[in-house]
């Protein structure tokens, strides 16, 4: 299957900076890739989606200004957590459709981020 | 909005046994289901895909099913392992946006 490779797989920050997510696909282009987040003991959550060459559409209460989202080139998107706190203490994760032609293939994930800020 | 939800939440089965994870999901008009695999601190692994035309997929000891108009799918694990010990998670697809499940977490004791 296709391949996304998402770095770094653990972080820990202080309070107040901010922290780059990427997330690669290695085999195929991916012009379209999404963000997800998982706080513990809970399910993920579509956090945005990540467009190449346009502006990431955010989903209802996540905030654009302090996650930024830069889909760079047809094989990478960055995700910018912002002036981090605590509470944004969580596991980010990535996936790449390899045919975004719409629904209905595999969706392939990266390795995931475990972001801690302390 | 698509909602999932998974039952039971946690389960815990003798090796050998064979396991029932359900899943259900609001909105059928989906383009597929999947399953996947979680182990703590970890990604995802995914097991099985299942087309809205389809009813089922088999993969080893794995199979699934999916029911979209009663908004259902089952997985099936025969012969419970205690590496088969996991989270495992099911998330429909609207158009690459997956809503997943909260997932049922698995103990298979030896």
């Amino acid at each position: 299957g296709a391949v996304v490779s998402q770095h770094p797989s653990r972080v820990i920050c202080k309070s107040g900076t901010s922290v780059k997510i990427e997330c690669r696909s290695l085999d195929f282009q991916a012009t379209t890739m999404f963000w997800y987040r998982q706080f513990p003991k809970q399910s993920l959550m579509l956090m945005a989606t990540s467009n190449e060459g346009s502006k990431a559409t955010y989903e209802q209460g996540v905030e654009k200004d302090k996650f930024l989202i830069n889909h760079a080139s047809l094989t990478l998107s960055t995700l910018t957590v912002t002036s981090a706190h605590p509470e944004d203490s969580s596991f980010y994760i990535c996936s790449a459709p390899p045919n975004p032609t719409g629904g209905g293939t595999e969706a392939f994930f990266g390795q995931g981020t475990r972001l801690t800020v302390v | 909005k698509q909602e999932v939800t998974q039952i039971p939440a946690a389960l815990s089965v003798p090796e050998g046994e064979n396991l029932v994870l359900n899943c259900s999901f609001t909105d059928s008009a989906i383009y597929n289901l999947q399953w996947f695999r979680q182990d703590p601190g970890k990604g995802l692994t995914s097991l099985l895909l299942i087309q809205s035309s389809q009813r089922e997929q088999t993969s080893g000891r794995l199979n699934a099913s999916l029911d979209k108009s009663s908004g259902r799918s089952t997985l099936y694990i025969a012969a419970s392992q205690p590496g088969d010990s996991a989270t495992y998670l099911c998330a429909v697809d609207n158009d690459y946006k997956l809503s997943f499940g909260a997932g049922t977490t698995v103990t298979v004791r030896a």
